[in-house]
């Protein structure tokens, strides 16, 4: 049974990096055609997805997040991570770590994330 | 704002049929194929439907997952009250490069 679980603190300071683990069992991160994704849900609000990385490296990030994200792979301890730099309150959010899939067939592209972590709460505040 | 449309909550009495709806446009899901996701507060969110109207392994076949034009819509007969939990869509907008989601529905049984 593949299991993830996300690890970090749960307060960070603005203007700073929040950095997330997610561990994984069951399963290797090599596994070939899973993207390794990082979602977050506001307070109160709707899921936004903040980008995923390969197996092989290759990231994609939400473009509206983009220029403060970073994701990598550490396959040797089975984790990933997610580093979001010069947080606000507005970053604020339950954090989830999630293996994702994507098929693209004559131009239909389908995605789904299964499993997912429970999610970690991360608050920025002075 | 997010970018697909879901109404904010529904209800029905256990044991009825239940429908949500998710709404987008010709760049998401009028182009792209939508999953279906439950949350439960404390708990892992759950994949429920993928590509439409596929059915993880272990997805009781009371839920149902379709999709016309630019709409998508869960369905769940037989509700429990093990299904109240808020719902969303999800999909890929080709416009946007991004996965996006709608805002959620909140079930309720009464």
């Amino acid at each position: 049974q593949v299991q993830l679980q996300e690890s970090g603190p749960g307060l960070v300071k603005p203007s700073q990096t929040l950095s997330l683990t997610c561990t994984l069992s069951g399963d290797s991160i090599n596994s070939g055609g899973y993207y390794w994704t990082w979602i977050r849900q506001h307070p109160g609000k709707g899921l936004e997805w903040i980008g995923f990385i390969s197996y092989s490296g290759s990231a994609h990030y939400n473009p509206s997040l983009k220029s403060r994200v970073t994701m990598s792979l550490d396959t040797s301890k089975i984790q990933f991570s997610l580093n979001l730099s010069s947080v606000t309150a507005a970053d604020t959010a339950m954090y989830f770590c999630a293996r994702g899939r994507i098929t693209i067939f004559r131009g239909v592209q389908s995605n789904w994330f299964d499993p997912w972590s429970q999610g970690t709460l991360v608050t920025v505040s002075s | 704002q997010s970018v697909l449309t879901q109404p904010p909550s529904v209800s029905a009495a256990p044991g009825q049929r239940v429908t949500i709806s998710c709404s987008g446009t010709s760049s998401n899901i009028g182009k792209n194929s939508v999953s279906w996701y439950q949350l439960l507060p404390g708990t892992a969110p759950k994949l429920l439907i993928y590509d439409n109207d596929k059915r993880p392994s272990g997805i009781p076949d009371r839920l149902s997952g379709s999709k016309s034009g630019t709409s998508a819509t869960l369905g769940i007969t037989g509700l429990q009250t093990g299904d109240e939990a808020d719902y969303y869509c999800g999909t890929w907008d080709s416009s946007l490069s991004a996965e996006v989601f709608g805002g959620g529905t909140k079930l309720t049984v009464l």
